[in-house]
């Protein structure tokens, strides 16, 4: 089956720091999705994409699907952006979609 | 907003014990999930449903059964919880077909002594 791999496995920044994740993933997929799992468990939906790049305030992704990566960067952050991060990937024909093993971000103020 | 609520955010059971967890959308989507996860394993998948009174097994099926009686809402029934399924649990939502990505509830974090 499909392999995603992020890193860097822990990261630990500065307030104001900014930084890159990076996802990568071994076969070509319909979907690709960021999250950011807060220090309460609960999995937030940062981005939706297959491919291409988004923003939204401070974060943005970019998904290059033919080369079969994503980067999420973090810009000027904040110490609640503190927690793991994940990518999950979908492809055709499968009923689930699966996760990376997650990037920890610590934020120091 | 996509609403998907968790019944309980905490919950202490003891071994033996049948133990229900609740998930409930307010968005219509047909695709409801269950996962654990545990320090080290990752998000793993224990059922899905696509549809009404339909089930699929997922890849931790075992000690687990689920219900999905109407389409809001997706049981995970524990029927005799043991100490080795202390875990996070989330449950996740999604429209058909899978592509459009999954909406996570905030998780319940179970603990069975």
């Amino acid at each position: 089956g499909i392999q995603v791999e992020q890193s860097p496995p822990d990261l630990i920044l500065q307030e104001g720091a900014n930084s890159t994740l990076r996802c990568n993933f071994s076969d070509s997929v319909n979907n690709l999705q960021w999250f950011h799992q807060n220090p309460w468990g609960q999995l937030i939906n940062l981005f939706y994409i297959p491919s291409g790049t988004k923003q939204n305030g401070r974060l943005s992704a970019t998904t290059v699907a033919t080369e079969r990566y994503s980067l999420l960067y973090i810009s000027s952050s904040q110490t609640t952006d503190s927690g793991v991060y994940f990518c999950a990937v979908h492809t055709s024909g499968t009923y689930k979609y699966i996760f990376g093993t997650g990037t920890r971000l610590k934020v120091l103020a | 907003d996509v609403k998907v609520t968790q019944s309980s955010r905490y919950l202490v059971k003891r071994t033996g014990e049948k133990v229900f967890l609740e998930c409930v959308q307010d968005m219509d989507h047909e695709n409801m999930f269950w996962y654990r996860q545990d320090p080290g394993l990752g998000l793993r998948l224990i059922y899905f449903s696509y549809d009404v009174k339909m089930k699929e097994k997922g890849d931790i099926p075992e000690g687990y059964s689920v219900s999905r009686e109407k389409k809001e809402r997706f049981s995970l029934i524990l029927e005799s919880a043991s100490t080795n399924q202390t875990s996070m649990y989330l449950c996740a939502i999604s429209r058909r077909p899978l592509g459009y990505g999954y909406t996570f509830g905030s998780g319940t974090r179970l603990t069975v002594v």
